[in-house]
């Protein structure tokens, strides 16, 4: 997909062990966070989302992390499998608004 | 499981030339985006649109790009005289909901556009 990019921060991870993509965010508006998943030649794929009174939310093997404080948000894989390898990006949705800012999006490869 | 689906997935066109994406958003949907990623950079939102007309717009979408919903199955990305800085992936979503909490957005799998 159109998101492999030269310069996108990578992170590989051992199949199997957890991974915690980290996503800062700057503006204090935003009260809706969504990570989304994007594999090679695919458009965004939702993951997860946390609206801003939460500071976790857990789905299937992945669990959303917001502190307010800091403006930071991160993603935990538990157990990463090899069709975990994707671009990874967060989100942020303001209240009054109806659109989605993206952030830079992090690329994850699972070794075997 | 239902889709958005784009077409085309590939487009080649000369500068200043008009071009149009199409999209056919989940049927039960009411709200619908487009957005664009060039290649390496981050995906940047362009338009929402909701019952007939446009929500919100970015500053990228100018008046070179219009959107229509010409029936009640498509959504349209209009670009009437390409830049070459328009080239990008296009994404086009949609939501049943206005996009906040529980309005998952919808992706479909981009149309790629290459201005020469």
């Amino acid at each position: 997909g159109e998101s492999v990019g030269l310069h996108l921060p990578t992170l590989s991870v051992q199949e199997g062990d957890n991974s915690i993509i980290n996503c800062a965010y700057s503006n204090s508006a935003s009260d809706y966070f969504i990570w989304y998943k994007q594999e090679s030649g695919k458009g965004p794929q939702f993951i997860i989302d946390i609206r801003s009174n939460m500071d976790k939310r857990q789905g299937q093997r992945v669990t959303v992390l917001l502190n307010k404080t800091v403006k930071h948000l991160s993603l935990q894989i538990a157990a990463t499998q090899p069709g975990d390898s994707a671009v990874y990006f967060c989100a942020e949705n303001e209240a009054a608004g109806n659109k989605l800012t993206f952030g830079g999006g992090t690329r994850v490869l699972v070794k075997p | 499981e239902p889709e958005v689906t784009q077409t085309p997935s590939h487009q080649v066109t000369q500068m200043g030339q008009e071009v149009i994406l199409r999209c056919v958003p989940i049927s039960n949907h009411l709200y619908f985006y487009w957005y664009r990623q060039i290649l390496g950079q981050k995906v940047e939102f362009l338009v929402s649109f909701y019952n007939n007309e446009i929500s919100e717009k970015s500053e990228i979408f100018d008046d070179q790009f219009s959107v229509e919903r010409p029936d009640g199955s498509n959504f349209t990305l209009k670009i009437r005289s390409t830049k070459l800085e328009d080239s990008a992936m296009y994404f086009c979503a949609s939501s049943e909901n206005s996009g906040g909490f529980g309005g998952e957005l919808f992706f479909g799998e981009g149309s790629r556009l290459t201005v020469l």
